[in-house]
Parts: structure tokens; sequence; C-alpha cells
């Protein structure tokens, strides 16, 4: 059971580039979610997903696109890097029901720098 | 505006030591309240959770004391273990439909425990 797998694990872009951070969860939550850490900020969240098909956004999603086709894979898109979304990503997945009566399991992150 | 405020920012504690660390929130809507624990290069997992219905909930040398009508609920580590040394956020999420899935974190705290 691997739970919830992040790739790739470091990555550095230049500012303009875009890329697609994966996400995948074997344990076949409904749940699934993007947040940003930053040093003093905390867990940010990005977009989440409460099943295939179904997207919306966090509290920071400019910059960031999301869409869920399976019930296992959220990509996180960034559409044109710039240098404040050098930061550590991190996917969280969740149980229908809800963080409330589940709680979250997270991915190790994606550190991301930005040139 | 910062939903959840934690602090401090940053606690030493010898061994063997009491760890607490406060956090309040403002929304009412709120009625989860867990606790994650995160070492340096994985994600944050579940440490302790704790609803509005009691004022107290231990699992170990954990403990949750929650105040409903300040708004505030705090964690204490006891006996504290240098193994215990990570970063400690607080969350808060409402329990409402679509909203239960949604998590609010704190800023984090850097805990150190000396040997």
């Amino acid at each position: 059971n691997a739970g919830v797998t992040q790739t790739p694990k470091f990555q550095v872009l230049k500012t303009g580039q875009s890329m697609t951070l994966q996400c995948a969860q074997d344990m076949n939550h409904e749940y699934m979610s993007w947040y940003r850490q930053d040093p003093g900020m905390g867990l940010r969240l990005i977009h989440y997903s409460v099943g295939a098909g179904i997207t919306d956004q966090g509290e920071v999603p400019n910059g960031y696109n999301v869409s869920r086709s399976t019930t296992e894979d959220f990509p996180l898109r960034l559409l044109s890097a710039a240098p404040s979304q050098t930061s550590v990503y991190f996917c969280a997945s969740s149980r229908d029901g809800g963080v409330v009566y589940y709680g979250y399991t997270f991915g190790s992150g994606t550190r991301l720098t930005v040139v | 505006q910062q939903q959840v405020k934690q602090s401090p920012q940053s606690l030493i504690v010898q061994k063997g030591g009491i760890s607490i660390i406060n956090c309040a929130y403002e929304n009412t809507a709120f009625d989860y309240f867990p606790w994650y624990q995160q070492f340096p290069g994985k994600g944050p997992a579940l440490l302790i959770a704790i609803r509005p219905d009691v004022s107290e909930k231990k699992e170990g040398r954990f403990t949750i004391s929650f105040n409903k009508s300040a708004k505030q609920f705090s964690l204490h580590i006891m006996d504290s273990q240098p193994g215990d040394s990570a970063t400690y956020f607080c969350a808060a999420s409402p329990n409402s439909g679509g909203s239960n899935y949604k998590l609010t974190f704190g800023k984090g705290t850097l805990l150190t425990v000396n040997p």
C-alpha cells in the first residue's frame, strides 16, 4: 500500500516554464487536495477535488490548474512559473466523509524552485 | 484574515519537560480541531484531534485542551522526548456538507527537545 505518491521530489524551473506535479493515491479516496508550504506561512490550500470530474479553488489558486479524470490521480499544473511559486507542494487525500472523520493522508512533497 | 493563529513559532524544551502549543480561531463554524506532526522531509501526519463537545482529549503523552468560549485550543506534550522534535500544525474545519473536507492550518510551531 503506497498511500499518496508525489513526483518529482525536487524540481528547478526557469521563470515562464510550465510543468505538472504528479499525485497518485491507491486508497480509493474520493477527496484530494493540493497545499503549498512556505516558511512561516503554514499550509495553504491551492485546489481540491471531491471526486473524479469535480474540482474547486482553495485559498491560493492563481497560477495553478488542476483536473481530476480518475479517482487515483490529481495533477497540479503550473501554467507559467514565477519565483513566487517557489515552495514545497503537498498532495493529500481523504476518504469520503471528509477530513473530519478520517483525517488527511499526505504525500512526501515536491520541493520546487523557480529561478 | 488569518483564521487560525498558532503560537509560539518555535519552542525549545528539555527532555522530560512539557511542551505547550496554543491556537486560537475566529470562525465559529469550525467544529473539528486536529493537530498534525511533520518531520523534516516528510508530509504532515495526523497526531490527534478533538471535537468541541469535549474539553480535553488524551492519547498517550499527547493531550488537546479545548476552550469553546475563548475559541482556543492547545496541544500538551508530556514527558517530551528528542523524537518529538518536529513541526506541529494546528488546524480547523467546519463539519457541514461539502465544507467538511477543508482544513485551515495554523502557521506551525517548530519544537526542539534537547536531550
